[in-house]
């Protein structure tokens, strides 16, 4: 089945506690980004990549890391987290920069005391 | 940056009533979509509209892509239970970054 797994589905942690939520995809798709989902706000983009090796910021990277060193996998690094970095995370994918529509992972639920 | 504004921010209707909703924005979109996403999970496509003034229909939802670029609305006609949850509209802008700006999301409930 074509899909986006995103590891884990909850997590809460303490301040400062480094942290690492994964990403997969097995569509072969070349453009992988993560979102955040803030009540009132939407969706907005934290960061998002071309290609393997290939990555950017998006509209509220403050805070994160990415790497992509494989196609399929897109790892979110929360480097030193903090409370205002308590939300719902999505890892999508798509066929390329250019291919219109994303294919969704089920969500991250971060919680940060 | 480029931002979309959706409204109503929610809803709360009987079954069998009609739903609309839209989208607008200062700017012009190359693409337009509507996502709706069921709790606990990530959004899904619903519908995308390619060029301006396209009319699509996706069984009961339909949705048009405005003629001056800057605006979008999904219809869904005769709801049903299934249809609560919160419907995102989307959209393509002028940066080549792949990027898909969201608007703030209608949250639909629906009373049996």
């Amino acid at each position: 089945e074509a899909q986006v797994t995103q590891n884990p589905r909850y997590l809460i942690t303490v301040t400062g506690k480094k942290l690492t939520v994964t990403c997969s995809q097995n569509m072969n798709h070349e453009y992988m980004s993560w979102y955040r989902q803030d009540p009132g706000l939407g969706l907005r983009q934290i960061y998002y990549s071309m290609n393997v090796e290939v990555t950017d910021k998006g509209d509220v990277p403050e805070g994160y890391k990415v790497s992509r060193k494989e196609k399929r996998n897109f790892p979110l690094i929360l480097e030193s987290p903090s409370p205002n970095q308590t939300s719902l995370y999505f890892c999508a994918s798509s066929l390329s920069r250019t291919a219109y529509g994303y294919t969704f992972g089920s969500g991250t639920r971060l919680t940060v005391v | 940056g480029q931002q979309l504004n959706q409204s109503p921010q929610s809803m709360f209707i009987q079954e069998g009533e009609d739903v609309s909703m839209n989208c607008t924005s200062s700017s012009i979109f190359n693409t337009w979509l509507w996502y709706k996403q069921d709790p606990g999970e990530g959004p899904v496509l619903l519908i995308a509209l390619y060029k301006a003034g396209e009319l699509t229909s996706n069984g009961r939802l339909t949705a048009q892509f405005g003629i001056t670029r800057k605006d979008s609305f999904l219809n869904i006609s005769a709801s049903i239970p299934s249809d609560v949850g919160i419907y995102f509209c989307a959209g393509h802008g002028s940066s080549n970054t792949g990027k898909l700006i969201f608007g703030q999301g209608t949250t639909l409930q629906v009373k049996p």
